[in-house]
């Protein structure tokens, strides 16, 4: 069964480094999507993106977040200067094309740290 | 505004007894609605989806869930738990007309399941 696949798996960063987190989607879709669950709390939509660029993000994705897909198969985002409150689980998801794709397949997520 | 509610933050239920997770959402148009579960530490795993069609959906591990347009309602069943089955549990809906990049999905806040032996 294809699987969207991310990496690393957990990851510790002082605060104000930068951090990149990479997914692998499954190989033809064509939507990608991070979302993010700091501990305990719910999964939150960060931004989404097609045919290489951003078509919507939240208010958590400030300056300091950006997402590209540089070689074609890496979706990756990337936090610039990592804060305390970054400290969370970073979900990829993707999704099919076609109109009755509405789901989305998730990763098993990236957890960050950072102190 | 679109938001999805579980009312129950935490549910315990001894095994083998039936299960009820409760799912109302707001919505502005006819949703894609769909119940995740997420083991400790571990991604999401879809359960099971609705579309169109049949009310009554069937997932996987023995769940069910059933829309309920007149009540904005989405609610996940389970017969009889078994401990495996304890995990959080999430509501989400999602738009259901073709929207090119869109159709992010909304998450309820969760429900921790606790099973008793």
């Amino acid at each position: 069964e294809p699987e969207v696949t991310q990496t690393p798996s957990h990851q510790v960063t002082q605060m104000g480094q930068e951090v990149i987190l990479r997914c692998v989607p499954i190989s033809n879709h064509l939507y990608f999507y991070w979302y993010r669950q700091i501990l305990g709390q719910k999964v939150e939509f960060l931004v989404s993106f097609y045919n290489n660029e951003i078509s919507e993000k939240s208010e958590i994705f400030d300056d300091q977040f950006s997402v590209e897909r540089p070689d074609g198969s890496n979706f990756t985002l990337k936090i610039r200067s990592t804060k305390l409150e970054d400290s969370a689980m970073y979900f990829c998801a993707t999704r099919g094309y076609g109109r009755n794709t509405g789901e989305l397949f998730f990763g098993e997520g990236s957890r960050l740290t950072v102190l | 505004a679109q938001s999805v509610t579980q009312p129950d933050i935490h549910i315990t239920v001894s095994e083998g007894a039936s299960l009820e997770l409760r799912c109302n959402y707001s919505y502005g148009a006819t949703p894609y609605l769909f119940w995740y579960v997420q083991s400790p530490g571990q991604g999401l795993q879809l359960l099971l989806k609705y579309f169109s069609g049949d009310t009554l959906v069937q997932g996987i591990k023995g769940f069910e869930a059933e829309f309920k347009r007149s009540q904005s309602s989405f609610n996940l069943r389970k017969p009889s738990v078994h401990w495996s089955d304890a995990a959080e549990y999430f509501c989400a809906v999602g738009p259901m007309m073709f929207s090119g990049g869109y159709n992010k999905l909304i998450f309820g806040a969760g429900t921790r399941l606790a099973v008793h032996p």
